[in-house]
């Protein structure tokens, strides 16, 4: 019973270069939200996805990011065009249901901007 | 009203010891406060929660007290272990979490 996958582990992208997340949830999940943490800091929500829906965006920049769950595969999360600011760790959870806040996190992945 | 503030901000004591992680929250619709255990490298590990109706719960050598009109909770860790050395990670929220900013905890043999 495998956990949240996350994938990959560590990302380098050149800045002005897109960065692709992946998050597949734990089996039987259809729940996934997306946090960030940046360094010496505590996780900022950024992003509530159902399955084909975005439940909750407020914690989502305005511009260069987008994320997806589609009917099929991982979820994704997209950083358009990154800066140097958008170096750190982002880490996906899943949840069986809607209100069910007892979730478990993959291993993140570790995006440096250079 | 969203803010968690979590103190202190790290924490170094002998094996056998028992560290104090406080968390105070803002917001009263918050219903659901877990700690998170995260090692480097790692993704957080979810440790023990609570809910606001009750003041205390206990799971092993973690126990959260709960302060509902103070609007502070806690993380005591009895006989704590070399091990158990990490970051702690308050958290409070109903669908999404507010994290504290977190504690290194530093356990020495």
């Amino acid at each position: 019973n495998a956990g949240v996958m996350q994938n990959p582990r560590h990302l380098v992208r050149r800045r002005g270069q897109e960065a692709r997340l992946r998050c597949s949830p734990m089996k039987g999940h259809s729940h996934v939200y997306w946090y960030r943490q940046l360094p010496e800091e505590g996780l900022k929500f950024m992003v509530y996805l159902q399955k084909e829906n975005i439940i909750d965006e407020s914690g989502m920049p305005k511009e260069r990011f987008s994320a997806e769950f589609p009917k099929e595969g991982p979820s994704i999360l997209r950083i358009q065009q990154v800066v140097r600011g958008d170096s750190a760790a982002y880490f996906c959870a899943s949840s069986p249901r809607a209100g069910y806040v007892g979730y478990t996190f993959g291993s993140g992945t570790r995006l440096t901007v250079v | 009203q969203q803010q968690v503030k979590q103190s202190p901000q790290s924490l170094i004591v002998q094996k056998g010891g028992i560290p104090i992680i406080n968390c105070a929250y803002e917001n009263t619709a918050f219903d659901y406060f877990p700690w998170y255990q995260q090692f480097p490298g790692k993704g957080p590990a979810l440790l023990i929660a609570i809910r606001p109706d009750v003041s205390e719960k206990k799971e092993g050598r973690f126990t959260i007290s709960f302060n509902k009109s103070a609007k502070q909770f806690s993380l005591h860790i009895m006989d704590s272990q070399p091990g158990d050395s990490a970051t702690y990670f308050c958290a409070a929220g109903s669908e999404k979490l507010v994290f504290g900013k977190g504690t290194k905890l530093t356990v020495n043999p």
